[in-house]
């Protein structure tokens, strides 16, 4: 089983902050990356996926990657009330994903 | 709807009785996913097909699991004996084959389970 490590949080901010989402894999060979992000009672959606090191960039979302570290992040700049949620990893291995436990994130009005 | 729906919603059951949950993937994707998802933790892998042909199973997985996926569209999940561990949201997912690691999976709303 593949690791996948979050931190559980929850994570504060005040709206309008950056919020920083981190995530660390034990597999050196995983070469795919994912964020989704989860509402309480709902499924989640994919938000980014990330393939290669270093930064990309979607709207307010910044995914990071550094394989070397084995480690992933999620960046969301100007962070709104509806932003609050669980943020889950998830690193691809052989088509099959892998989830952190995710991070729960809450911005303050 | 384009989606990908599940059913029921949700499926309180005794434990000791079967239940069977449905899937019905995006029209274009051959793959499904199936995975279980208990509070605070992330989502579990349970098993995948590719078309009709189930690729894997997870070695975690009681013989109490079954999946099918018969014609290569949607699928079942059979959960035999239920038991109170069981209970979980269980969520499928679908994506192409061609490009799961490109634009990542489509979940389903999932179907709550709760075993009484």
């Amino acid at each position: 089983q593949k690791e996948v490590e979050q931190n559980s949080g929850p994570l504060s901010v005040p709206e309008g902050a950056i919020a920083s989402l981190n995530c660390t894999y034990s597999d050196r060979v995983s070469q795919s990356f994912f964020w989704y992000r989860q509402y309480s009672g709902k499924s989640p959606e994919l938000i980014m996926s990330i393939y290669s090191n270093g930064d990309k960039e979607d709207g307010r979302f910044t995914a990071q990657l550094n394989k070397a570290s084995q480690y992933v992040s999620l960046l969301i700049r100007d962070s709104q009330p509806s932003d609050s949620a669980t943020y889950l990893c998830a690193v691809e291995d052989f088509n099959k994903f892998y989830f952190g436990s995710g991070t729960k994130l809450n911005v303050k009005p | 709807d384009t989606g990908v729906s599940q059913d029921p919603r949700h499926k309180i059951t005794k434990r000791g009785q079967n239940v069977t949950f449905r899937c019905d993937p995006i029209s274009e994707h051959n793959r499904l996913y199936w995975y279980r998802q208990t509070l605070g933790q992330g989502p579990e892998f349970l098993t995948y097909f590719q078309n009709e042909a189930q690729l894997e199973k997870s070695r975690l997985l009681s013989d109490r699991f079954s999946a099918e996926r018969p014609k290569g569209s949607f699928s079942t999940l059979e959960i035999q004996r239920t038991e109170q561990g069981d209970s979980a949201m269980y969520l499928c997912a679908s994506s192409s084959a061609l490009t799961p690691t490109l634009y990542g999976y489509t979940f389903g709303s999932g179907t709550r389970l709760t075993v009484v």
